[in-house]
């Protein structure tokens, strides 16, 4: 079946704009989590919804972040004001359900520049 | 907080010898131990998990990995290395009940599996 999927692929912005990262989970998945990946480090955990609730935020760097599941499916995260230092690649993964032993699957990411 | 440490950054192997990709990791309460796979332009695959039970665990593509709590290792191992198993190798740790949605990720070993 479909995997995660997430869009765009690349997005170049300059700084001080406002950008929005969208992911599309498994159909059926009810976890939804955001990571941010640097060069040559692993994924970080940015923020967690079960459903349509964010049930854990405290990865997000600060309050230009912010990430919405209005339907508990589909996710936006959004970065307002950006800086040449939130230059990554920005992972999505689902998995089917809150338990903490569930693998989550994970999205191709959205490698995001800022100039 | 949990931490995963992976010491190698590279491991480089002859195709038909066996691997071992190394992983630590501290935890406050219990672990739930995972590997992922990264392909080049590819989202991470899972490989396997450990959360409770038998100590050796074995999953995709042939991958096993040993749960050793008084070492606090999770080692990825594989009888006989392929060229195709070249990629980025990722361990994460999840802290239960303490820490459940912060999926902590280590640096990641790139292995190289030479013809």
């Amino acid at each position: 079946g479909a995997g995660v999927s997430q869009t765009p692929s690349n997005k170049v912005t300059e700084k001080g704009k406002y950008v929005e990262l969208r992911c599309d989970p498994i159909s059926g998945h009810t976890a939804l989590y955001w990571y941010r990946q640097s060069l040559g480090q692993g994924p970080e955990f940015l923020i967690y919804f079960q459903g349509t609730g964010a049930a854990d935020d405290s990865g997000l760097p600060n309050d230009r972040f912010f990430a919405v599941r209005p339907e508990g499916s589909v996710s936006t995260l959004k970065i307002q004001r950006t800086e040449r230092g939130d230059s990554a690649v920005y992972l999505c993964a689902s998995s089917k359900g809150a338990s903490d032993s569930y693998e989550q699957y994970f999205g191709p990411g959205t490698r995001l520049t800022v100039t | 907080a949990q931490s995963v440490a992976q010491p190698e950054d590279q491991v480089n192997v002859a195709e038909g010898n066996p691997l071992t990709v190394k992983c630590t990791y501290s935890v406050s309460g219990n672990p739930y131990l995972f590997w992922y796979v990264q392909y080049p332009n590819r989202g991470l695959q899972f490989l396997l998990k450990y959360i409770t039970g038998d100590n050796l665990v074995k999953g995709s593509y042939g991958f096993e990995a040993e749960f050793n709590k008084s070492q606090t290792s999770f080692h990825l191992k594989k009888p006989s290395a392929l060229v195709s198993d070249s990629a980025l190798y990722f361990c994460a740790v999840r802290d239960v009940p303490y820490n459940n949605n912060d999926m902590r990720f280590g640096a990641g070993t790139r292995l190289t599996v030479k013809p």
